[in-house]
């Protein structure tokens, strides 16, 4: 079946610091894929998506490209900043519903200044 | 600011209450969702309505009873509920429940069961 895998967490990086989540999957036939951030309190915000291979999802800085032979979606971001401390989670939709969008586990990004 | 309203944040309850959870979606969604987030546990997806039908019922206890009266709006009624059942509960929509939809999910109701 589908699923989704993360690096674990926590995460702590320096304010500027260049940041890499490492995201990989396994499906059937053509997923999408999602980075949902979560901040302190809230609820899951989209952040980026990428619908097809070769595609870069991007958005507020940060980046990951649908990267097929690897299976990856990793997420990056050339200068964090304390503000995006938050929890992300790497999403897959396979191709039978959207209610099969299947959640990774979730990487906790803390930021010192 | 979310396009997807959820109503109460915080709810208190205790194990022989009865309480409802309310969302409301203003986007022109179809599909709506519930999804439970534990500590250190992955996202649970509940319950799925597509255009007012529930389409997925995710082996969730009876003590957890949805109703989605129309596109825009969908409840989470709850009843005698454990102590275990304290999560944040997260509601989303999506313009349908096909694949490749984009999910838009709420701030969330913070329940504790005392």
């Amino acid at each position: 079946g589908n699923s989704v895998t993360q690096m674990e967490g926590p995460v702590t990086l320096s304010e500027e610091a260049f940041l890499t989540i490492n995201c990989t999957y396994t499906a059937t036939g053509y997923p999408s894929l999602f980075w949902y951030v979560q901040y302190p309190g809230e609820g899951l915000q989209l952040l980026l998506k990428a619908t097809k291979a070769d595609d870069k999802g991007s958005n507020k800085g940060f980046e990951a490209t649908y990267r097929k032979e690897t299976t990856s979606f990793h997420l990056e971001k050339g200068s964090v900043q304390v503000s995006d401390s938050a929890v992300y989670f790497c999403a897959l939709s396979g191709d039978s519903s959207a209610s099969k969008i299947i959640f990774g586990s979730g990487t906790r990004l803390s930021i010192r200044p | 600011e979310t396009g997807v309203t959820q109503t109460p944040r915080h709810l208190v309850m205790g194990m022989t209450n009865k309480k409802s959870l309310k969302c409301e979606q203003h986007l022109g969604h179809n599909a709506m969702y519930w999804y439970k987030q534990s500590a250190k546990k992955p996202l649970e997806l509940m319950f799925v309505y597509n255009f007012k039908e529930q389409t997925e019922n995710n082996s969730v206890p009876s003590r957890f009873s949805p109703e989605c009266p129309n596109s825009s709006h969908l409840f989470l009624h709850l009843h005698t509920l454990q102590p275990e059942d304290s999560a944040l509960y997260l509601c989303a929509s999506s313009p349908t429940g096909e694949a490749g939809n984009t999910i838009y999910f709420g701030e969330g109701s913070w329940l504790t069961v005392v």
